[in-house]
């Protein structure tokens, strides 16, 4: 089945202790995207992946790092959480941002809800 | 920076009744602009999307519309259902940033039996 997988689904861990939270799809899919729902402020992005080696800043950066050693994983790592941290976050991934391939569904993860101590 | 702004918040509507979403976006350049819809305690699942050189696009009882020259896209549901009660997003790409979607706040969206 064609999926988002993402690992924890629930968190609750305390200010400063590192934390990772895993983001794989089967689809093949070059583009990988994190964001994080809030409410009354939608749905922010991250960080973003267009392709393995290569990521980029999102709208809200600060505090978040990650990978794309593989074309299927995009992890997300909280290197010293924080309590303006404790959100709903969304890992997603579509075919492709490039060219006329652009315009393309993403498909997002079940989320991850973290609460930070 | 790029702004994609969303009204109303929250939309309670009577069964059988129509239901429309506005969203208004900064970025001249946006070409693409997807809907998608978010159940209680689900992921959000895209509905519709519109591509810039289109006018107006329909699936059934949703329909998209978007206006360039006012930068603002909206979405139209008809005789509306129980199960359209969720969360709507609007979100805009920017062809200036083309891997940077930016999303609206959300729309609560209440059907009344």
């Amino acid at each position: 089945e064609a999926q988002v997988t993402q690992n924890p689904r629930y968190l609750i861990t305390v200010t400063g202790k590192k934390l990772t939270v895993t983001c794989s799809q089967n689809m093949n899919h070059e583009y990988m995207s994190w964001y994080r729902q809030d409410p009354g402020l939608g749905l922010r992005q991250i960080y973003y992946s267009m392709n393995v080696e290569v990521t980029d800043k999102g709208d809200v950066p600060e505090g978040y790092k990650v990978s794309r050693k593989e074309k299927r994983n995009f992890p997300l790592i909280l290197e010293s959480p924080s309590p303006n941290q404790t959100s709903l976050y969304f890992c997603a991934s579509s075919l492709s941002t490039a060219g006329l391939a652009g315009y393309n569904e993403q498909f997002f993860g079940p989320g991850t809800r973290l609460t930070v101590l | 920076g790029e702004n994609v702004e969303q009204h109303p918040s929250t939309l309670s509507v009577q069964e059988g009744d129509s239901a429309v979403i506005k969203c208004t976006y900064s970025d001249s350049a946006s070409n693409y602009f997807p809907w998608y819809k978010q159940e209680l305690g689900k992921r959000p699942q895209l509905i519709i999307d519109i591509r810039s050189n289109v006018g107006e696009k329909k699936d059934q009882r949703i329909a998209v519309t978007l206006n360039k020259t006012a930068k603002h896209f909206s979405l139209h549901i008809t005789e509306t259902q129980p199960e359209d009660s969720a969360v709507y997003f609007c979100a805009a790409r920017g062809r200036s940033s083309a891997s940077k979607i930016i999303f609206g706040s959300g729309t609560r969206l209440s059907i009344r039996p």
